[in-house]
């Protein structure tokens, strides 16, 4: 079956430092992969997406690749600020029976500091 | 716009009661919505999918008998945890698909706090 892994958390970053949020999946055929982004109080939003290998997504500095041959799709983002703490999850969605269903890693949560 | 509410927020109740929370999408018509469950520190999990006037499809170990989903308009999804236990406290969320949007376009309501004593 499909799975999703991400990077425990939580990370604690001060502002304006590096951020990479690891995300590894497992899955059958060619899945589509996401990050969500869960702001306190607030449901998940999407906040970027890759429906093939190669593919970047990006969004908000937000960036991550696709990557077929390590089954991987990490977030990254080159200078965090305070607004962006929040808990970011990676999904996938693949075809057959699961086709429009999403699986979700485990969530990591993100503290930016002034 | 894609706005998903639910209510209630936060809710308490004793074992062996029945609750129910609902799930709208406040301005579009979603045909599907999905209803997750997330433990602490834990992924969402995906419990069932309704789709608007049939009955819900619900994903390999979760009960249909207890958690009832109801999706009788196209704004409006209730799940229902019958007889709940201690072990049924969790957070709930709903999402819902517009047909409007792609596939995977879900939109995400902010969850619902369940607390059974």
């Amino acid at each position: 079956g499909n799975s999703v892994t991400q990077m425990e958390g939580p990370v604690t970053l001060s502002e304006e430092a590096f951020l990479t949020i690891n995300c590894t999946y497992t899955a059958t055929g060619y899945p589509s992969l996401f990050w969500y982004v869960q702001y306190p109080g607030e449901g998940l939003q999407l906040l970027l997406k890759a429906t093939k290998a190669d593919d970047k997504g990006s969004n908000k500095g937000f960036e991550a690749t696709y990557r077929k041959e390590t089954t991987s799709f990490h977030l990254e983002k080159g200078s965090v600020q305070v607004s962006d703490s929040a808990v970011y999850f990676c999904a996938l969605s693949s075809g057959g029976t699961s086709y429009g269903k999403l699986t979700f890693g485990q969530g990591t949560i993100l503290t930016v500091h002034p | 716009g894609a706005v998903v509410s639910q209510h209630p927020s936060r809710v308490i109740c004793k074992s062996g009661t029945s609750v129910k929370i609902e799930c709208r999408s406040l301005d579009f018509q979603a045909t599907t919505m999905f209803w997750y469950r997330q433990f602490p520190k834990q992924s969402l999990m995906l419990m069932a999918t309704s789709n608007e006037g049939s009955k819900a499809t619900y994903e390999q170990g979760v009960e249909k008998d207890k958690f009832l989903i109801n999706h009788a308009s196209l704004t409006l999804s209730t799940l229902t945890v019958t007889s709940a236990h201690p072990e049924d406290s969790s957070f709930y969320i709903c999402s819902a698909r517009s047909p409007g949007t792609g596939i995977y376009e879900q939109y995400f309501g902010p969850g619902t706090r369940l607390t059974v004593t």
